[in-house]
């Protein structure tokens, strides 16, 4: 069966350093793959979309990367800030059709 | 511009009870979808909507749950009636379509089932 998995333990990190968050995927090909921010008590916030034949896209402090072959996508935070808190979910679309396929999510905490 | 706005955020209810959800998307958004989503667990979608047609509700517990998107814009999902496993957080969300598919989402509503 399809499945897309984050790691469910909360990443602690320390002010300044670098987060990287995990999505990897199995019996699936995605044409997309994004990645959305989610704050307590809100909705998912899009926040990057890479296609299947990119391998890195940049935003700002944001990095993610997409293996195909690994079938994994990685989400990195550069000098992570508490501000950046919050729940990283990272969620796949075939590509015929556009449904989206969310993870569970992997809960970031950035403490200063 | 005002994003996708749901009522109410927070709903208690008995068992048994019926709710009914409301969702009002983005303006110019064709499609829209409402999402369950469990603590901890990401968005699992249980209907789509192409303007007014329902073009995916295979994930939708049709004998309970309903939803309605009249004149394509606003929509309403209901549950009657009501089970304990109901008690959710439940996401409305929309988009302009097309393959890449990036979605809006409301604040949700939090409903408990007593």
């Amino acid at each position: 069966s399809q499945k897309i998995e984050q790691n469910s333990e909360a990443l602690n990190i320390q002010e300044g350093k670098t987060a990287t968050l995990t999505c990897n995927y199995t019996n699936y090909s995605p044409a997309y793959l994004q990645w959305y921010r989610q704050d307590p008590g809100r909705g998912p916030v899009f926040l990057l979309l890479i296609r299947e034949n990119e391998k890195e896209k940049r935003k700002e402090r944001l990095k993610v990367t997409f293996d195909t072959t690994l079938k994994q996508s990685l989400f990195h935070i550069t000098a992570s800030q508490p501000a950046d808190s919050a729940t990283y979910l990272c969620a796949l679309i075939k590509a015929a059709g556009n449904k989206l396929t969310f993870g569970g999510g992997t809960r970031v905490l950035v403490k200063p | 511009e005002a994003g996708v706005v749901q009522s109410p955020r927070y709903k208690i209810i008995e068992k048994k009870q019926p709710v009914a959800f409301w969702c009002n998307p983005i303006s110019g958004h064709n499609t829209l979808y409402w999402y369950l989503q469990n603590l901890g667990q990401g968005p699992e979608l249980l209907i789509r909507y192409e303007n007014e047609e329902a073009v995916d509700d295979s994930q939708l517990p049709k004998d309970r749950f309903s939803a309605e998107r009249l004149k394509g814009v606003d929509s309403t999902l209901k549950i009657q009636p009501a089970e304990l496993g109901d008690s959710a957080v439940y996401l409305c969300a929309s988009s302009v379509g097309g393959s890449q598919n990036i979605q809006y989402f409301g604040a949700g509503t939090r409903l408990s089932v007593l």
